[in-house]
């Protein structure tokens, strides 16, 4: 029973325009969200995250948008550079964010030129 | 300041033989996990340390894993014995501190270790 979903393996953007990755949770006990952008051969990095008592987050180029009612998180990225090209992961986690991550499997961004 | 350390960054074994990994999180950060990723898959959790003490290994498979985090700084986690199955990235990552504020909950990653079991 997968708590987090990406539902899209892929997604492939122009650069210059506007990326947006989308993340469905099922668990209502989550309260914290995060965005973890990862490279072959390397860890997660962290990116951007949101408690559950806001909707919006923004960070730069990033921002995290949050509708609880839905069940539903999405990352935006304006403008999407070359470099944003990664897989992008999900996370939820309970008790505030003190708690271990579950992950979504994954959404593999490719900026084309 | 320097990131999560892990070792080796590879490991190829045959079914049946033991293996351990090693980690050193960042320094001053009182909570570690060990995720296992398989490939096409996110991180799993499988232990959660605070300091030396386990909050949460409710993922681990006790029968094979084992894990310990001695003095609160490093850890160590040993597959015996490995299976097929076992095949996957095995991430450590830190964070500050629970229960401090929501800065200090974002997790660091290491760059894992890739075991093969064959």
């Amino acid at each position: 029973d997968q708590q987090v979903k990406q539902n899209s393996p892929s997604l492939s953007v122009q650069e210059g325009r506007i990326s947006i990755l989308n993340c469905d949770y099922t668990n209502s006990m989550f309260d914290y969200f995060l965005w973890y952008k990862k490279y072959p051969a390397e860890g997660p990095t962290f990116l951007i995250s949101i408690s559950s008592i806001k909707d919006k987050n923004e960070d730069g180029r990033f921002t995290v948008f949050l509708n609880k009612s839905a069940k539903h998180l999405s990352l935006h990225i304006v403008p999407s550079q070359p470099g944003d090209s990664a897989v992008y992961f999900c996370a939820a986690a309970s008790g505030g964010g003190a708690d271990g991550l579950t992950f979504g499997k994954g959404t593999h961004l490719i900026i084309q030129p | 300041e320097a990131g999560v350390a892990q070792s080796p960054r590879y490991k190829i074994i045959e079914k049946r033989q033991s293996v351990a990994f090693w980690c050193n999180p960042i320094s001053g950060h009182a909570t570690l996990y060990w995720y296992q990723q398989i490939l096409g898959q996110g991180p799993k959790l499988l232990i959660q340390f605070q300091n030396n003490g386990v909050v949460d290994d409710s993922q681990l498979p006790k029968d094979r894993f084992s894990a310990e985090r001695l003095k609160g700084v490093d850890s160590t986690l040993k597959i015996q014995p490995a299976k097929l199955e076992d095949s996957a990235v095995y991430l450590c990552a830190s964070s500050l501190m629970a229960h401090v504020g929501r800065s200090s909950y974002e997790q660091y990653f290491g760059p894992g270790t890739r075991l093969t079991v064959t």
